[in-house]
């Protein structure tokens, strides 16, 4: 069945070190991918996107790298910020379905 | 621009009570969402609109409706709420349909509902 799951609901980094977040997704019509990060009582805010026909997209701060072989998606985060602290998720957008498949998300906590 | 705003930002109900959540965007965006979150789970689609006086029922639809009577205003009503209503719920607005190149979905702050 479509899932969008993530390998580790809890994350923990230090201070300016990267972050890598996964996500698994397992429908293989699923042709556009977002990162989402939800602060703390706080409404979901884009990241990032990427097609399936590419395999990395930059952005600030941050890369998306696809991997449509094994159905994974990453998050990577350059140089953590205390700001970064938030639960960070994945959605897929099945090609015809009209949906969004959401991931349940990752929680990034920042050590001093 | 306020982007999205929701209203109210709690409420507390008895089962059986009715309420409705009004989500407003000043972006003129066509699309519009309501979205439940639930402890452990993804966001579920409840209803969006894709315009002004349209509606369609997304995955989760029983036990709520919608009405879109101007472009801004998507309002998520619940007849005979229900603890399995008890959720936080969010509201998304977009220029176009779905997820499409920088298409970006803007959600508004929530609104956390408690049914008793």
């Amino acid at each position: 069945g479509e899932s969008v799951g993530l390998h580790l609901p809890t994350l923990s980094v230090q201070e300016g070190d990267n972050s890598i977040i996964n996500c698994a997704y397992s429908n293989s019509a699923s042709d556009y991918f977002i990162w989402y990060k939800q602060e703390s009582g706080k409404g979901p805010q884009f990241i990032i996107d990427i097609r399936s026909n590419m395999d990395k997209r930059q952005g600030q701060r941050v890369t998306v790298l696809l991997n449509k072989t094994v159905k994974h998606l990453s998050l990577q985060i350059a140089a953590t910020q205390p700001g970064d602290s938030a639960v960070y998720f994945c959605a897929e957008n099945i090609s015809g379905a009209q949906k969004l498949v959401f991931g349940q998300g990752t929680r990034l906590t920042i050590n001093p | 621009n306020a982007g999205v705003t929701q209203t109210p930002k709690f409420r507390v109900l008895k089962t059986g009570q009715s309420m409705t959540l009004l989500c407003a965007q000043d972006m003129n965006h066509e699309y519009m969402y309501w979205y439940r979150q639930d402890p452990g789970m993804g966001l579920r689609l409840i209803h969006y609109s894709v315009g002004e006086g349209t509606t369609a029922k997304g995955e989760v639809p029983d036990g709520y409706n919608v009405s879109r009577l101007k472009k801004q205003n998507f309002l998520l009503g619940l007849e005979s709420a229900a603890p399995s209503q008890t959720s936080v719920y969010f509201c998304a607005s977009s220029y176009s349909m779905w997820a499409g190149w920088n298409n970006e979905q803007f959600f508004g702050p929530g609104t956390r509902l408690t049914v008793l």
